[in-house]
C-alpha cells in the first residue's frame, strides 16, 4: 500500500531558527514529490516539486531535497518568519491519485 | 481571475439532514477531487472526476454523492448516511493525469462543515 509518512508530527521554533521537516515514502511507481504550505482554515499551496531525478530545489527560504534511492525527502526552512507558521505537507504521485502525509505542525514563535 | 472557488465557507447542519457543497474552478481542468481533512490526519480522497460525467470512488466515499455535468463544476453532497460529517472539505483540480506539468493540484479555500 502507497503511503507518506511525515515527522515530526509538530514544531515549534523561535523566528529566525532554522528547521528541516521530514517525509518518507514507499509509493511505486514515483511520479513527482510535492511539498505543500497549508494556512489554518486554507487550502494548501504548492511550494515546490521534484522529479526522480531531482535531489534539491529551492523557492526563496525552502529547499527541498530528495534521495529517490532512500525515498526520504526533506524541507528545509532558513530564517523563519511569523508567517512561516502552518502546516507542511508532503505528496507523492505514483498514478493517477496522489498520496498524501499527515502533515507537520510548524509554529514560529516571536 | 482564474481559480477554484467553494461556497459557504462555513455551513452548519442538522442531523439527518442532506447537504451539498459547491466546487467550481476556471482554469479549464479535466480533473477535480474532493478531499477530506480532520485534525491530526492527512487528506483522504472521497471522490474523483478526470472527465464530465465520470467519476470514482476514493478511499471514504461512503456517505457521499457527487455529480460532474459540466467541466467547471464538481458539487459534493454529504448525505444523512454518512455518521461523521463534520470536518474540512477540499476540492481540487488538475490537468488530466498523463498529461505532464506535474499534475499540480490546485485547492480551493475549503468548507468548514459542522453537524449540530
Amino acid at each position: 500500500k502507497n503511503q507518506v509518512e511525515q515527522s515530526p508530527q509538530s514544531l515549534i521554533i523561535l523566528e529566525g531558527k532554522n528547521c528541516t521537516l521530514q517525509c518518507n515514502y514507499t509509493v511505486s511507481p514515483f511520479s513527482n514529490l510535492r511539498w505543500y504550505k497549508q494556512d489554518t482554515g486554507r487550502g494548501p499551496v504548492s511550494l515546490t516539486i521534484m522529479t526522480f531525478s531531482e535531489n534539491t530545489k529551492s523557492n526563496g527560504r525552502y529547499t527541498a531535497t530528495l534521495d529517490a534511492d532512500t525515498k526520504q525527502s526533506s524541507l528545509h526552512i532558513t530564517a523563519s518568519q511569523l508567517s512561516d507558521s502552518a502546516s507542511y505537507i508532503c505528496v507523492v504521485r505514483g498514478g493517477d491519485i496522489p498520496t498524501f502525509g499527515r502533515g507537520t505542525s510548524l509554529i514560529v514563535h516571536p | 481571475d482564474g481559480g477554484i472557488t467553494q461556497s459557504p465557507k462555513y455551513l452548519f447542519r442538522k442531523e439527518g439532514q442532506n447537504v451539498t457543497l459547491s466546487c467550481e474552478q476556471n482554469l479549464n481542468h479535466d480533473a477535480m477531487y474532493w478531499y477530506r481533512q480532520d485534525p491530526g490526519q492527512g487528506l483522504r480522497l472521497i471522490y474523483y472526476s478526470q472527465i464530465v460525467n465520470d467519476f470514482q470512488k476514493g478511499d471514504i466515499a461512503e456517505g457521499y454523492s457527487v455529480s460532474r455535468e459540466k467541466k467547471e463544476s464538481f458539487p459534493l453532497t454529504v448525505t444523512s448516511a454518512q455518521k461523521n460529517p463534520t470536518a474540512f472539505y477540499l476540492c481540487a483540480s488538475s490537468i488530466a493525469p498523463g498529461t505532464g506539468s506535474y499534475n499540480e493540484q490546485f485547492f480551493g479555500p475549503g468548507t468548514r462543515l459542522t453537524v449540530l
